[in-house]
Parts: C-alpha cells; structure tokens; sequence
C-alpha cells in the first residue's frame, strides 16, 4: 500500500522564521513528489519533483528531493503571516495504469504570527 | 486558476438519500479525479476518470459510484448517503499524460444527518 507521512503536523513560528516541513514515502513504481499549500479552500499546486537533488524555487519557497532516502523537504525563509496554511505533499505512482494516481499526507499545518 | 466548478457547494441531506456531485471544467483536460478530505486524513482518492466512459476505483470508493459521459463533466454520486460520508469532496483535473499535475476545484462541503 502507498504511503505517504508529513511532520510536523502543526507547527507555529513567528514571521520571519524559516522552516521546513518534511514529507516521506513508500510508493510503487515513484514518478513525482508534489506540494500543494492549501488556504481554507482548494489546494493550489506549488511544486513538482521528478529529480533527486535539484532544488525547485518559487520565491521564498524552496524544496528538494531525495530519491534514494524517499523524503522531500519544503523550505519556506523569511515567512509571512500570508504563509499560514496547510502544506500537502503527495506522490505519484507511474505504475501500469495508475493514469498519476496520488497518494497524499495527512499535511502539516503552519501558523505564522506577527 | 484552471476553469473547475463543483456544484452544489454546500449540500445537507439525510441518512439514505441519494446525492450526486457534480465537477464541471472548461480546460478540456482528459483526467479528472475526486477526492475527500477529512482531518487527520489529508486527500484521499475516491474514483478517477481517465477519459469519457473510462473510470476507475480509487482508495475509499465503497459506496460512490461515478460516471463521464461528456469530457467537461464528472458526476460523483452517492447512493445511500450515511453519516460517514460527511466530508469536503474536491474534484481535480490534470492535462499531463500521466495526470500528475493536478488542478482542484473549490470543494463541495456536504454533511449527511
């Protein structure tokens, strides 16, 4: 069964703290790993890794693959109040007609205070 | 934001009536997926679509059925609604090959007394 476990679960900073969240997974036939912020609403897609060590960046938003250890790390520096939301990783299974069937964590939510 | 709907978005019903969902898009993308979300449990995959007339079971389809007769729409229907699909029910849609990058609809929050 695929598997995918996030920690923190909760976690609650102060702006301008960094963080990073961690994501790792037990998925047949691995294709991506990828992170979704959701905000009291819809996810909304973040990133896509397909490839161990490069990092993806998206402004103060960073986040890394390890395929050979099964995990991923989202970085978020100098963080806002704006930050404050769920943070959802998922892992896509490649296999025969998985057709990029997802398995999500449970999701780590942040909370940035003033 | 992809052209993904859902209706209706806030639904109650009762113990044993039927309910059907609905997911409509405008981007023409070939995979479209519904998922709930409850706490502690993050998305889970309830059916998928892979075209129209093509469905497939996902993770937690006990008691939802699914069908595609158009490629904008996705109709997720439960049967005998109980308390335990109390849930948020999103759709999502993917254009890519392998359906990895997925775009979500607003949710449709449904409780079932």
């Amino acid at each position: 069964e695929d598997k995918v476990v996030q920690s923190p679960l909760s976690l609650v900073v102060h702006e301008g703290d960094t963080v990073t969240l961690n994501c790792s997974y037990e998925v047949t036939n691995f294709r991506s790993l990828l992170w979704y912020k959701q905000e009291k609403k819809a996810p909304t897609f973040l990133f896509m890794l397909t490839s161990s060590g490069i990092e993806k960046k998206s402004g103060r938003l960073s986040s890394i693959l390890d395929k050979k250890e099964l995990f991923s790390i989202l970085n978020i520096t100098a963080t806002q109040t704006g930050d404050s939301a769920v943070y959802l990783c998922a892992a896509s299974n490649a296999g025969g007609t998985s057709y990029g069937k997802l398995t999500f964590g449970q999701g780590t939510i942040l909370t940035v205070h003033p | 934001d992809a052209g993904i709907t859902q209706s209706p978005r806030h639904k109650v019903t009762e113990t044993g009536t039927p309910v059907t969902l609905r997911c409509h898009q405008t981007e023409n993308h070939r995979y479209m997926y519904w998922y709930r979300q409850d706490p502690g449990h993050g998305l889970r995959l309830i059916h998928y679509s892979y075209g129209v007339k093509d469905t497939d079971k996902g993770e937690v389809s006990d008691g939802y059925s699914v069908s595609r007769s158009k490629t904008e729409d996705f109709l997720l229907t439960l049967e005998s609604a109980t308390s335990s699909q109390t849930s948020v029910y999103f759709c999502a849609i993917s254009e890519s090959q392998r359906g990895e990058t997925q775009y979500f609809g607003p949710g449709t929050r449904l409780l079932v007394l």
